[in-house]
């Protein structure tokens, strides 16, 4: 079946500008994950979605982050007002809870100029 | 809170030859799960192996087996006969159970560099 999927794979922009990245996970999964990971660096968690709501958002780095899912299924993570340091690899991946493994999407890379 | 450790930022290893990535992680859980996943360059995550704590056998996967010694917190990954293939990050991830569902914490990674 089909995997998690991200959009747009790349995206360019200037600073100050909002930005939305979009998750699509598998199909079914309850779980989705946002992680930001800056080059050759590690994975910085984000935020966790459980079907629509977040119980976890201890990872957004500034209130210039927000992320919202709709119908338990696509993920929306906007960036407001976007600066230098924003710049990063964004993945996002998804899980069914008692499967206890993330699926991970190909990620977009975020430049901001 | 947890916290994994990956104390090898990169190594390198000749084709053909066995090479094994350490991780050490701290939690007072008792129960959870352990992943390592595989990131190449072509930027894609793909999971590699995954150990249940409460399962003592070391868990294998063709070329992929781990050393989980939970007493120490030590969960090693080791690759034999290794393939340019393996050319990759590679990730070791700690996951336990909430309330609220699944919480999981990576560590730094590893750089593999299988050479020819």
């Amino acid at each position: 079946g089909a995997g998690v999927s991200q959009s747009p794979s790349n995206k360019v922009t200037e600073k100050g500008k909002d930005v939305e990245l979009r998750c699509d996970p598998i199909s079914g999964h309850t779980a989705l994950y946002w992680y930001r990971q800056s080059l050759g660096q590690g994975l910085e968690f984000l935020i966790y979605f459980q079907g629509n709501s977040a119980p976890d958002k201890s990872g957004l780095p500034s209130d210039r982050f927000s992320a919202e899912r709709t119908g338990g299924s696509v993920s929306t993570l906007t960036i407001q007002r976007t600066q230098q340091e924003d710049s990063a690899v964004y993945l996002c991946a998804s899980s069914y809870r008692g499967n206890n493994e993330q699926f991970f999407g190909p990620g977009t890379r975020l430049t901001v100029l | 809170a947890q916290t994994v450790t990956q104390s090898q930022p990169e190594m390198s290893v000749q084709e053909a030859e066995t090479v094994t990535l350490s991780c050490t992680y701290d939690t007072s859980e008792s129960n959870y799960y352990l992943f390592w996943y595989k990131q190449p360059p072509s930027r894609q995550m793909i999971l590699v192996i995954r150990q249940e704590a409460y399962k003592q056998q070391n868990a294998t996967e063709n070329r992929f087996s781990v050393n989980f010694q939970k007493a120490a917190k030590s969960f090693s990954l080791k690759i034999s006969d290794s393939q340019l293939g393996d050319t990759a990050m590679y990730f070791c991830a700690f996951m336990k159970l909430t309330l609220y569902g699944q919480n999981f914490v990576f560590g730094p990674g590893t750089r593999l560099s299988v050479l020819p």
